[in-house]
């Protein structure tokens, strides 16, 4: 969806290597989430901001951090990349509160850790 | 908290054939439910959803998926499937967790293989 951006689409990087994974959108909603996809594991949620002063942490949020700067602007930071960070990694967003929220998936990000 | 099931990890079929991708999932209160599509080398795409109302729904590209409550089942069905649904499935259930706020938790994916 071309209203979610991800950048960079590709990375490779070396283990201990910080490295910062961006999502912006023009949707205007308020929610944003971050979720890593592994092979047969399906999508795992790292961590989610329903604004700019509130943030979560999602189910595998452990060597993950991740900083709202703007309602627009989502950012997942990798302090020190490890091989098993290595996963194709997705922001979304939602407008509608709770019941019926909708979320609407960014590009990816496809990350290798070396 | 929620889990969602998909019980089939890869599918193949035929040009024509007709395809049911099955999902369960367990909660016991009211829920949200999606199926999104991932084609290959692309993000995931909402096919369909199901929030109240009609239990049988249409998506996109002539899928409909028919929420069976009794069942805690949302199977995703196709009557005829073409080369260009070759794609992963993703089933999604959106439901109160334990701390009180709505959390969408993803089944593991379906892969369908569509062979001209």
């Amino acid at each position: 969806d071309a209203d979610v951006t991800q950048t960079p689409r590709n990375r490779i990087t070396k283990t201990g290597k910080r490295i910062m994974l961006e999502c912006s959108q023009t949707k205007g909603h308020d929610r944003m989430y971050w979720y890593r996809q592994d092979p047969g594991l399906g999508l795992r949620l790292i961590y989610y901001s329903f604004d700019v002063k509130d943030i979560n942490k999602g189910e595998i949020s452990d060597g993950y951090s991740v900083s709202r700067q703007a309602q627009a602007k989502f950012s997942l930071s990798l302090e020190s990349a490890i091989p098993n960070q290595t996963a194709l990694y997705f922001c979304a967003t939602s407008d509608v509160g709770q019941k019926r929220e909708t979320q609407y998936f960014g590009p990816g990000t496809r990350l290798l850790v070396l | 908290a929620q889990s969602v099931s998909q019980h089939n990890h890869h599918v193949i079929l035929s040009e024509a054939a007709s395809l049911e991708l099955g999902c369960n999932y367990s909660y016991g209160g009211t829920v949200n439910l999606f199926w999104y599509v991932q084609y290959p080398g692309q993000h995931l795409q909402l096919l369909l959803k199901y929030f109240s109302g009609d239990p049988l729904v249409k998506g996109i590209k002539g899928f409909e998926a028919e929420f069976i409550k009794s069942k805690f089942s949302f199977n995703l069905r196709k009557p005829s499937v073409q080369w260009s649904d070759t794609a992963e499935y993703f089933c999604a259930v959106n439901a109160r967790s334990g701390a009180g706020s709505y959390q969408l938790t993803f089944g593991k994916g379906t892969k369908l293989s569509v062979i001209p």
